[in-house]
């Protein structure tokens, strides 16, 4: 069974860093591409970034949004994936997801959430 | 960027009533286009992938249509269950998008 266990959530101050850890079992995670997507209060899902697997680099891609501020890492070793979040934005707030990416999303954890506020 | 929009916003209807949801890409996306359902305190659930195609468990009266641009997805009867939000999500190319969701309500 496909298991993925978030952690590293809460509220943090504009500016602040924040990282989230994704803790997978259950499909061989070094053969997967990691997302991570959220979902702000009242709105829909938001795709952030992706990690590619070690076949394919490592690779990584960003939304705008995001981009220069957030940084996704993997350790196949561990099976985790991570969201490194710095200067954050009361923007930022919201539920945060990771997935495993094969174009699409079918499996995901239980989300956690981080509000960015003052 | 692909934006994609869903139509309606909001769509009442009561159980037993068939239900088609539309989603445009702003430029064609071949069939690189999924279904979620999305019910309140839950992570989206995958119904469809590659435009038509349902994930395995997903009742027949579900089904998606459409290429290019144009999609539709399609709940033949609804049930008391199937009343949530509803979204599509490309992987034509990056970054990844999602619309902004049709709501399903009992009339």
């Amino acid at each position: 069974e496909v298991q993925l266990v978030q952690s590293g959530g809460g509220l943090v101050q504009p500016g602040q860093s924040l990282r989230l850890s994704c803790t997978t079992s259950g499909f061989a995670f070094g053969d997967f591409a990691m997302s991570w997507v959220r979902q702000a209060p009242g709105k829909g899902p938001e795709w952030i970034g992706c990690i590619r697997s070690k076949a394919y680099g490592e690779t990584t891609e960003y939304a705008a949004s995001v981009k220069g501020r957030f940084t996704i890492s993997r350790d196949d070793s561990k099976s985790i994936a991570y969201l490194e979040m710095n200067s954050l934005k009361t923007e930022d707030t919201a539920v945060y997801y990771c997935t495993p990416e094969t174009y699409y999303f079918d499996h995901w954890g239980q989300g956690t959430l981080v509000t960015v506020s003052s | 960027e692909i934006v994609l929009t869903q139509s309606p916003a909001t769509l009442s209807l009561s159980p037993g009533e068939r239900a088609t949801l539309s989603c445009r890409a702003s430029q064609t996306i071949s069939h690189s286009l999924g279904w979620y359902q999305q019910k309140p305190g839950q992570a989206p659930r995958l119904l469809i992938y590659d435009a038509s195609f349902r994930v395995t468990g997903i009742p027949a009266r579900f089904s998606g249509s459409g290429s290019g641009t144009d999609f539709t997805l399609t709940i033949s009867s609804l049930e008391p269950e199937d009343f949530a939000v509803y979204y599509c999500q490309q992987h034509s190319s990056w970054p990844r998008s999602f619309g902004r969701g049709t709501k399903v309500e009992i009339k």
